[in-house]
């Protein structure tokens, strides 16, 4: 299996504020990454496809860049309605595997 | 307009099976442009990838529930089904069936999702 390790595990950042957050794949995966956002009792939304595309309807605000076993998603300006948590994908290999989820508060 | 609906019992006993279905409108899951699949998520933890089915029938699992899943899908019903047998307390999870994009080796990803259910196996 493809182990995918996302970090950090959780973070606190103010409104305004430029949130990173890492996934790096135990084997290449290419740009077979996605990202996901789940807020709380719901199910998870996409956000970017294969690495950098930002799904339709998502705000320009998140992006996502990495290739390879690297990968990077920023939220450039930290919105109130950002509040969740976040999770990588791969699809290189089955069996399909996640992250394990960044949560994301606001200060 | 998509949705993708779970149905089932949320309660198993130790030991049984669980059956879960999904019911899919707004979309056909003869589509050659998805594929289906369940998604867990044990309560306060990450998401777990179960296993999927292409509408010729072919099915993938993952190796770690593979012994004890069955994936199955009623085109004239348009819904597709999950069986995960011999449940423990481990298997409590809200579960999700979801709808994955395929039309190329890229660009494949969960474009719609079920509200998910939650399953308690406890005695």
């Amino acid at each position: 299996d493809i182990q995918m390790t996302q970090s950090p595990s959780s973070l606190s950042a103010s409104v305004g504020d430029t949130v990173t957050i890492t996934c790096q794949a135990s084997q290449g995966i290419s740009d077979f990454l996605n990202w996901y956002q789940q807020k709380a009792g719901k199910a998870p939304q996409l956000l970017i496809y294969d690495a950098s595309n930002l799904d339709t309807g998502v705000p320009s605000r998140f992006s996502g860049s990495g290739y390879g076993t690297h990968f990077t998603f920023t939220i450039s300006s930290l919105q109130p309605e950002d509040l969740g948590t976040y999770y990588c994908q791969q699809y290189e290999n089955f069996p399909l595997t996640f992250g394990g989820g960044t949560k994301v508060e606001i200060k | 307009h998509l949705q993708l609906q779970e149905s089932g019992p949320g309660l198993v006993k130790p030991s049984e099976t669980l059956s879960l279905t999904c019911n899919v409108s707004g979309a056909s899951i003869s589509s050659s442009s998805y594929y289906w699949d369940w998604i867990r998520q044990p309560p306060g933890k990450g998401l777990e990838w179960i296993g999927t089915i292409y509408y010729r029938g072919s099915t993938y699992y993952n190796p770690s529930l593979e012994s004890r899943v069955t994936i199955s899908a009623d085109m004239s019903r348009n819904h597709f089904s999950l069986k995960l047998s011999s449940v423990t307390a481990a298997d409590t999870a809200v579960y999700y069936c979801a709808r994955r994009r395929v039309v190329a080796t890229s660009n494949q990803y969960f474009d719609s999702w079920g509200q998910g259910t939650l399953v308690t196996v406890s005695s």
